[in-house]
């Protein structure tokens, strides 16, 4: 079973400001992939950053960047820069094999949501 | 490129009546397409998976006959919520998918009430 835990419900941070947004992960698969989605109020899932499992290098996309730790099984969301439009609910994902077999599916963690302050 | 929309954006109906929402890949032809549903602060769930020309694969405890779902061309999805319910009432996100699962784009969502 693959499964993705975001801890912090609600972040701070001053404009400007880099943030980081932790999440970690499980899976028995050795190979999977590991996304950031950003969702405003607006309600829309919009991609931010993917990170595959075989990847050697962290993932960046401007002011994304994701710090991959196999080992640690965790893939932490840094945004650099912060600006008000960042303010959202962000949400870590993962792709694998789903537990009946035989298709993939992404699983969704409870998301962060992130407040810019000016 | 790769757009996806939804229609509804968002809909209200009557307790025992059916909702359907549609969606649309504008720019790509989709090979597979997600349906999820988002209750609010929460996030989202996976109700089922469609291949285009093939049967849904439903995630358990996701009601087949309840929520219907057709992928009858490689642009449109359907998702039929029967005899709705108020606790049906939730946000339904459809994505799309060109290639594989690495790659999916959502759409908008529809926001559905039911009274």
């Amino acid at each position: 079973a693959q499964k993705i835990t975001q801890t912090q419900p609600g972040m701070f941070v001053q404009e400007k400001e880099a943030v980081t947004l932790d999440c970690t992960y499980d899976t028995s698969d050795p190979s999977y992939g590991l996304f950031w989605y950003k969702q405003p109020s607006s309600g829309e899932m919009i991609f931010l950053i993917y990170q595959g499992s075989y990847d050697q290098q962290n993932a960046t996309e401007g002011r994304y960047s994701l710090n991959f730790q196999k080992a640690r099984k965790s893939a932490n969301l840094v945004i650099s820069a912060s600006q008000l439009g960042d303010s959202a609910m962000y949400f870590c994902a993962m792709s694998g094999v789903a537990d009946s077999g035989g298709y993939q599916k992404v699983t969704f963690g409870i998301g962060t949501k992130l407040q810019v302050i000016p | 490129g790769a757009v996806v929309s939804q229609h509804p954006s968002w809909v209200i109906c009557k307790s025992g009546t059916s909702v359907k929402i549609e969606c649309r890949s504008l720019d790509f032809q989709a090979t597979t397409m997600f349906w999820y549903r988002q209750f609010p602060k929460q996030s989202l769930m996976l109700m089922a998976t469609s291949n285009e020309g093939s049967k849904a694969t439903y995630e358990q405890g996701v009601e087949k006959d309840k929520f219907l779902i057709n992928h009858a061309s490689l642009t449109l999805s359907t998702l039929t919520v029967t005899s709705a319910h108020p606790e049906d009432s939730s946000f339904y996100i459809c994505s799309a998918s060109p290639t594989s699962i690495y790659e999916q784009f959502f759409g908008p969502g529809t926001r559905l009430t039911v009274l």
